[in-house]
């Protein structure tokens, strides 16, 4: 049974640039939340889906947006880069928006220049 | 406003001995509190994780101590190896609200054990 899966791993991209982060769930999971992790930091919630919208949004601007596939996988993207977005960002899934047991993926590092 | 406090930040132990870290919130809306363990360029992985209606919970070398009247818990490792040697995290959630599902981290503890 395969474990979140995250793609990029690594990611460089240049200020003002746009990116866009993947995840796969968990096998049976149906909610996908999204995290940034500032170096040395702990994990920071930026948002979470749940049949396919959006439920619930951390403290982040409108430059981070997110969407939900029916086959419950997520998209992250940002928009006009800025330095401080530097971090690695990671996909939790669960088995509903409760969040009880959610498991993380490895992260996509992402460094902006 | 740092929602879940985790204290110390960093922890120096010999093999075979019991690092214990604490975290302290006030939300009263937490009803869920999982610790992580995270090694350097991998995301965190769940190691255990305990409600509030018991007092402890134990998961091999693993023991979550809960205390709901000082909103405190922390978690100890018995006979810690130099393979426990990571990044923990301490996080609280909701069971209710608009934010139900969040996890709220802390700050992090950098253990090491000493062979």
């Amino acid at each position: 049974d395969a474990g979140v899966t995250q793609s990029p791993t690594h990611l460089i991209k240049t200020r003002g640039q746009q990116v866009t982060l993947r995840c796969s769930p968990k096998s049976g999971h149906d909610t996908v939340s999204w995290y940034q992790q500032a170096l040395g930091q702990g994990p920071q919630f930026i948002f979470q889906y749940y049949e396919e919208e959006e439920r619930q949004r951390g403290n982040f601007p409108d430059r981070f947006s997110g969407h939900q596939f029916p086959n419950y996988s997520s998209e992250l993207n940002v928009n006009a880069l800025l330095l401080g977005d530097s971090a690695l960002y990671l996909c939790a899934s669960s088995v509903d928006r409760a969040g009880y047991e959610q498991y993380f993926g490895p992260g996509t590092r992402l460094t902006v220049t | 406003q740092q929602q879940v406090k985790q204290s110390p930040q960093s922890l120096i132990v010999q093999k075979g001995g019991i690092p214990i870290i604490n975290c302290a919130y006030e939300n009263t809306a937490f009803d869920y509190f999982p610790w992580y363990q995270q090694f350097p360029g991998k995301g965190p992985a769940l190691l255990i994780a305990i409600r509030p209606d018991v007092s402890e919970k134990k998961e091999g070398r693993f023991t979550i101590s809960f205390n709901k009247s000082a909103k405190q818990f922390s978690l100890h490792i018995m006979d810690s190896q130099p393979g426990d040697s990571a990044t923990y995290f301490c996080a609280a959630s909701p069971g209710r609200g608009s934010t139900l599902g969040r996890l709220y981290f802390g700050r992090g503890t950098q253990l090491t054990v000493w062979p």
